[in-house]
């Protein structure tokens, strides 16, 4: 039973190009979080999406970020015309429900680095 | 406004049992108790999770006292491998609020 899958592992941009990281969440799992975390912080909370739906975006920043859960296919964060600012560990995170005693699975994280 | 406040970091010898207190005073009755492990380049990890009183796995115990307004997670006889940053989280997605907020955890050295 696979757990929740990130690619790339490492990516690296230059200043505005386009980032696209992309997460599968563990089989069986409906709900997909994104996290940044910038070196020694904790995680922020970007956005929560469910299948085909965007739930609670209000982490994520308003212009150059967007985030998708398609019915099929891995959920994607998008990152546009990068800054150096956007350099960061991006973490998935998945579960089944949304259920206040349900813990999350987290990815290995895409390390995002931009020249 | 932080929902949970932690330790910044800790020391501890191998062989030593270490206990992390987090404050956490606005809980809501619906709302349970998670800890969260993370070593460096990887995601957290789900360590226990609790509503009251107490719980105890293979991995820590963590204990919660009757007004819920802390919680101790306690790692017995910790060693090198257990370094790493450790997240209280308070979970608040019934009320529509920003699910399992992350602050910035305790950071735990394992020192030989």
């Amino acid at each position: 039973n696979a757990g929740v899958m990130q690619n790339p592992r490492h990516l690296v941009r230059r200043r505005g190009q386009e980032a696209r990281l992309r997460c599968s969440p563990m089989k069986g799992h409906s709900h997909v979080y994104w996290y940044r975390q910038l070196p020694e912080e904790g995680l922020k909370f970007m956005v929560y999406l469910q299948k085909e739906n965007i739930i609670d975006e209000s982490g994520m920043p308003k212009e150059r970020f967007s985030a998708e859960f398609p019915k099929e296919g891995p959920s994607i964060l998008r990152i546009q015309q990068v800054v150096r600012g956007d350099s960061a560990a991006y973490f998935c995170a998945s579960s089944t429900t949304t259920a206040t005693n349900e813990k999350l699975f987290f990815g290995s994280g895409t390390q995002l680095s931009v020249l | 406004l932080a929902k949970t406040t932690q330790p910044i970091s800790m020391d501890s010898y191998e062989g030593q049992e270490v206990n992390i207190t987090c404050s956490h005073n606005n809980i809501a009755t619906n709302d349970y108790i998670t800890w969260y492990q993370q070593f460096p380049s990887q995601g957290p990890r789900f360590i226990i999770q609790g509503y009251k009183t107490k719980v105890t796995n293979e991995v820590a115990s963590l204990f919660i006292p009757a007004d819920r307004k802390s919680s101790t997670l306690s790692l017995p006889r910790v060693s090198l491998s257990d370094t790493a940053v450790y997240y209280c989280l308070v979970g608040d997605r019934d009320s529509g609020n920003t699910p399992l907020v992350f602050g910035k955890g305790t950071r735990l050295s394992v020192i030989a």
